[in-house]
């Protein structure tokens, strides 16, 4: 089955760029119709999606972040990527990749299997 | 954005005894298709979140029979028949009609 690892800096300056990768294991991030989300939970508050990308590429990002997302898919290195830019301390929380496996017939991506989560974050 | 509305937001049962809790959406979560987009989720303490339900009432793979989700259009419910020990945390509704994909407050289960 497949297992999920987020990965990346724990701590990020004021106004500088986000960036973690999510690496899948036990499968090919292309291996089935999957969605690759992103999603963060700031301390003691609840889930919130930032966006997502398609293994053929295509991404969707939630709108209150959309001009400073970024998610990407690296075949080449099994893994899926997040750059969020201009951060401030309000970006700080445990940020988790997911994957959605769409379930037959009903175009639906349920978010079957999350990584631990790692927690970033924003300060100088 | 959709917005979703648990209740209650804390949970305290005895073991044993069942549980209920509700989630309301601010529009139609039935699709044309006939599904109900809509996924329940568990986060057990320090852990991630984990798939219960979805489509509003299909238990994922290995989720115990206790656990059943109901509902349809804009009211759902996710009942605990016998509530056990295992099952506390924070339980969190899902919509997935449209992105951006939003979550309920979470319902935190304690055992009392």
């Amino acid at each position: 089955q497949g297992q999920l690892q987020e990965s990346g800096p724990g701590l990020v300056r004021p106004s500088q760029t986000l960036s973690l990768s999510c690496t899948v294991s036990g499968g090919s991030i292309t291996g089935g119709n999957y969605y690759w989300s992103w999603l963060r939970q700031p301390a003691e508050k609840g889930l919130e999606w930032i966006g997502r990308v398609h293994t053929s590429g295509s991404t969707k990002y939630n709108p209150s972040l959309k001009s400073r997302v970024t998610i990407s898919i690296d075949t080449s290195t099994n893994q899926f990527s997040l750059n969020l830019n201009s951060v401030t301390a309000a970006d700080t929380a445990v940020y988790y990749c997911a994957r959605g496996t769409l379930v037959y017939n009903s175009d639906w991506f349920p978010l079957d299997y999350w990584g631990q989560g790692i927690l970033v974050t924003v300060s100088s | 954005d959709i917005v979703m509305t648990q209740s209650p937001l804390y949970l305290p049962v005895t073991p044993g005894e069942p549980a209920s809790i509700s989630c309301r959406s601010s529009q139609s979560l039935l699709r044309r298709n006939g599904y109900n987009f809509l996924d329940w989720y568990l986060q057990k303490p320090g852990q991630s979140p984990q798939l219960l339900m979805y489509l509003g009432s299909n238990r994922a793979s290995g989720v115990p029979d206790r656990f059943s989700g109901s509902g349809s259009g804009t009211d759902f419910t996710l009942k605990i028949s016998r509530v056990e020990a295992e099952d506390v945390g924070v339980y969190y509704c899902m919509q997935g009609l449209q992105t951006p994909y939003t979550f309920g407050q979470g319902t935190k289960l304690e055992i009392k």
